[in-house]
């Protein structure tokens, strides 16, 4: 069955500090890979999105992820957090660029520390 | 230009009662979907319109929930009756192509007691 992991409910990292969060899916053909983030009192807003070419994605607030075919990961790195990171961080896959039927993780908190 | 825009914001209900949450898209996007977060888990796809169409509703879970869209503009999601597992987050969400971005709402918080 199609899903999509993210171990880590809650993490806390120090302002400055570097950031991973970590996505596994499973899916059974070349899937389609985003990181949303949802803000307290905001919408869902699209980090960064990968459909094919280069595995390393570069996305907006200085976010990226590296997809891993091997480790069938999709993990989210930031090089030193704000505290307005501070959020949900949700992962999700779908079956193609022109389907937005996503399958979701779980989510993962990101808490940051002054 | 204004979002997408979902009412309520929170909507607090007895078990048994009827609630109607409606969500107004970004002008001009023709592509609407529904999805809903229960209790912190994952956030699930529910259906998804193509102008006032139903182009795929494989995720709504029974027939307590119905949805429209009304000419193509606004949509509306219904529950009725609704039971204590309804409880959740509503997101919609809408896109100018199928392959364009995600636009989503806040969400409307629903509480069934």
């Amino acid at each position: 069955a199609q899903s999509v992991t993210q171990p880590d409910i809650h993490i806390t990292v120090s302002e400055g500090a570097s950031l991973e969060l970590r996505c596994n899916y499973s899916y059974g053909a070349t899937p389609y890979l985003f990181w949303y983030v949802q803000s307290p009192g905001q919408g869902l807003q699209l980090l960064l999105k990968y459909f094919s070419g280069d595995t390393l994605v570069q996305g907006i607030k200085g976010f990226e992820a590296e997809f891993k075919r091997s480790q069938s990961s999709f993990n989210l790195r930031k090089p030193s957090v704000h505290w307005s990171d501070a959020a949900e961080y949700f992962c999700a896959v779908g079956p193609s660029e022109t389907s937005y039927k996503l399958i979701f993780g779980s989510g993962t908190r990101l808490l940051v520390r002054p | 230009e204004a979002g997408v825009t979902q009412f309520p914001s929170h909507s607090v209900i007895e078990k048994g009662q009827t609630v109607t949450l409606r969500c107004d898209p970004i002008s001009g996007h023709d592509n609407l979907y529904w999805y809903r977060r229960v209790m912190g888990k994952e956030i699930k796809f529910l259906l998804h319109f193509v102008k006032e169409s139903k182009q795929d509703e494989s995720g709504m879970p029974n027939n307590r929930f119905l949805a429209e869209r009304t000419g193509g503009t606004y949509s509306t999601l219904k529950v009725q009756p609704a039971e204590l597992e309804d409880s959740g987050v509503y997101f919609c969400a809408s896109s100018q192509e199928q392959a364009g971005e995600l636009f989503f709402g806040e969400g409307s918080r629903l509480t069934v007691l």
